[in-house]
Formats: structure tokens, sequence, C-alpha cells
């Protein structure tokens, strides 16, 4: 059974339009993270979050949003997707001072 | 705050042979250290991870050795495969500040047949 799910796991959208990345866990962490990954390189964090009422900004945060909506979803939001944010975005969950896991990735393309 | 340096960016070893990667990281009250692989197009997952009162762990053909007074750790595959190809990541916690991981930017590990 999957522990971090992400949906879609394949998206692709128009310039302008508004996109709903969802990672949902069943991991019982209280910290969950939205990152980036482009073609050959690193990890970019963009949100997040270490409880339902906590919620932070990464280091590449313009252009995106989320919502913690319980402790097990942490939702990431395009307001207006642009072609540069076509990328691979991965949801992670972890206990205080433990590992991450990762979810599959959403592949994200914007046209 | 934290900051991890990985070396080498990409790394090229015949089969068989042995493979090391090294970060350094400047929090010294960081504890905890992990390495994640990621193949292609996948998730990276965790391989093996060391705390600050050990200071070196093995698991079959992966080691990891850490140096707490010099600030750097690394990771050591043996006996390489051609599975072992992937992007490695090394990764430090933030300490007491909130144990958020500081990633390194990665190595691609390439394995020669």
């Amino acid at each position: 059974d999957a522990d971090v799910t992400q949906t879609p796991r394949n998206r692709i959208t128009k310039t302008g339009k508004r996109i709903m990345l969802e990672c949902s866990q069943t991991k019982g962490h209280d910290r969950m993270y939205w990152y980036r990954q482009d073609p050959g390189l690193g990890l970019q964090l963009i949100y997040y979050s270490f409880d339902v009422k906590d919620i932070n900004k990464g280091e590449i945060s313009d252009g995106y949003s989320v919502s913690r909506q319980a402790q097990a979803k942490f939702s990431l939001s395009l307001e207006s997707a642009i072609p540069n944010q076509t990328a691979l975005y991965f949801c992670a969950t972890s206990a205080k001072g433990g590992g991450y896991t990762f979810g599959s990735g959403t592949r994200l393309t914007v046209v | 705050g934290e900051n991890v340096e990985q070396h080498p960016s990409t790394l090229s070893v015949q089969e068989g042979d042995s493979a090391v990667i090294k970060c350094t990281y400047s929090d010294s009250a960081s504890n905890y250290f992990p390495w994640y692989k990621q193949e292609l197009g996948k998730r990276p997952q965790l391989i093996i991870d060391i705390r600050s009162n050990v200071g070196e762990k093995k698991d079959q053909r992966i080691a990891v050795t850490l140096n707490k007074t010099a600030k750097h750790f690394s990771l050591h595959i043996t006996e390489t495969q051609p599975e072992d190809s992937a992007v490695y990541f090394c990764a430090a916690d933030g300490g007491y500040s909130n144990y958020q991981l500081i990633w390194g930017a990665g190595t691609k590990l390439i394995i020669k047949p």
C-alpha cells in the first residue's frame, strides 16, 4: 500500500489555468512538504507544514499556495500556471527529526 | 542556517569498483544525516542514515561515515552494480531549530559495464 499518495500522476494544463495537486498520507506524520524538481536538478522546497495550523514558505513559494486540510492531507495549488512551472512535483512527510517519505510525484506540463 | 555541499556532481565508476560521495555541512548542531537514492523518473528513497552519536553505519554494500569535528559525511558503495546507477542526495537536519532536512545538490552515479 502506498503510504504517501499523490494525485494526479501526470497533468498537462494550459497557461493561466489554476491547478491543484493533492497529497495524502497514512504514515501518521505531522510534517508535510512540497518540493519541485526540474530535469537533472535537485529538490527545491516550495512550502512546508509542521502541523495542521502551521504553514511556511520555502525557497520558491512565489506562484504557489498550499492548504493543509487535515493531518493526512496537504494540497499544492498553482494559481495561474506558467510554462516555467513545468516540473516534477513531490510531496513528502516526516516525523520530527526523522527521514522523509516521498510520494511518487506529479509530472506537470504547462503549455 | 544549515548549508549542505555535495561532491562530486557526477561520478563514473567501473562496475565492481567502489564509489564515494562526500557532503559537508555547516551547522554543528545537526544530528541526523540521511542518504537518498533517486532512480530516473522515480521518487527519492532513503537508503541509509546516521545520527551524530555514531561514526559509521553499514548495510550490505553501502556504508556511511560521519566526522563531526570536520563536519562532513560520506556515502560508500562497494562492488558497484548497474542497478546502483542513480542520483544520490545527502541531507542534514536543521539541528535544534526545526529538524527540517537541508539537501545537497545531488550526485549522478554512472556505473560503466
